[in-house]
């Protein structure tokens, strides 16, 4: 199935350093949204984008909803150890009946 | 407010069982998803509901694979026969169905291993 282009696909830190992520489509999509998984877990919803521009944060967090529509971007900030684990981005094209694109994930790993 | 609920959280079982998955979505979600999720993927949608009725299952392996819904609220997965290919983390999820309340939210997952 169509699957959204994230990168990067891993990234090795230390700790307090900023990191930066995104993920981009060939289709606009109407809705962006990015969870993080623990490993043994579901994932989890960090922040939700619903417009063209949209810059939202949540905490150390801040996402954003690109201009064209067909990417968006996740940045930590000051990154600490329990910010380790699995990124996703997901988008919802439009017309799609709410069915989510995943992308591949992005393995984060801080260094103490 | 509770999150989704799934049981069980971890299952092992032999190929050509058979297993099944409890879900509970989220308090007046009226849209409840099954993904699955193998070991370095992105969750892949096998089937969503809305309400009772089915609006896609176009990837649940219909040989094997079935799902029900049948009061609206809570969902069963069940797998049979389990063939070795099935071990995954099987993720309910719900959302509230609505154009501005489309945000899915996840359960922990049920763990199945096909031995």
């Amino acid at each position: 199935g169509q699957q959204l282009n994230q990168s990067p696909q891993s990234m090795f830190i230390q700790e307090g350093e900023d990191v930066s992520m995104n993920c981009t489509s060939s289709s606009i999509f109407n809705t962006w949204l990015w969870y993080k998984q623990d490993p043994g877990e579901g994932p989890v919803l960090l922040i939700a984008l619903y417009k063209a521009g949209e810059l939202t944060s949540n905490g150390r967090l801040t996402a954003q909803f690109g201009i064209t529509r067909k990417d968006s971007f996740l940045n930590i900030s000051a990154s600490i150890p329990s910010d380790v684990g699995i990124y996703f981005c997901a988008g919802q094209p439009t017309g799609s009946n709410r069915k989510l694109i995943w992308g591949l994930g992005t393995s984060l790993a801080v260094n103490p | 407010e509770a999150g989704v609920a799934q049981s069980p959280r971890y299952k092992i079982i032999e190929k050509r069982q058979s297993v099944a998955f409890w879900c509970n979505p989220i308090s007046g979600h009226a849209t409840l998803y099954w993904y699955q999720q193998i070991l370095g993927q992105g969750p892949k949608l096998l089937i969503q509901f809305q309400n009772n009725g089915v609006v896609d299952d176009s990837q649940l392996p219909k040989d094997r694979f079935s799902a029900e819904r049948l009061k609206g609220v809570d969902s069963t997965l069940k797998i049979q026969p389990a063939k070795l290919e099935d071990s995954a983390v099987y993720l309910c999820a719900s959302s509230l169905g609505t154009l501005s309340g489309n945000t899915i939210y996840f359960g922990e997952g049920s763990w199945l291993t096909v031995v």
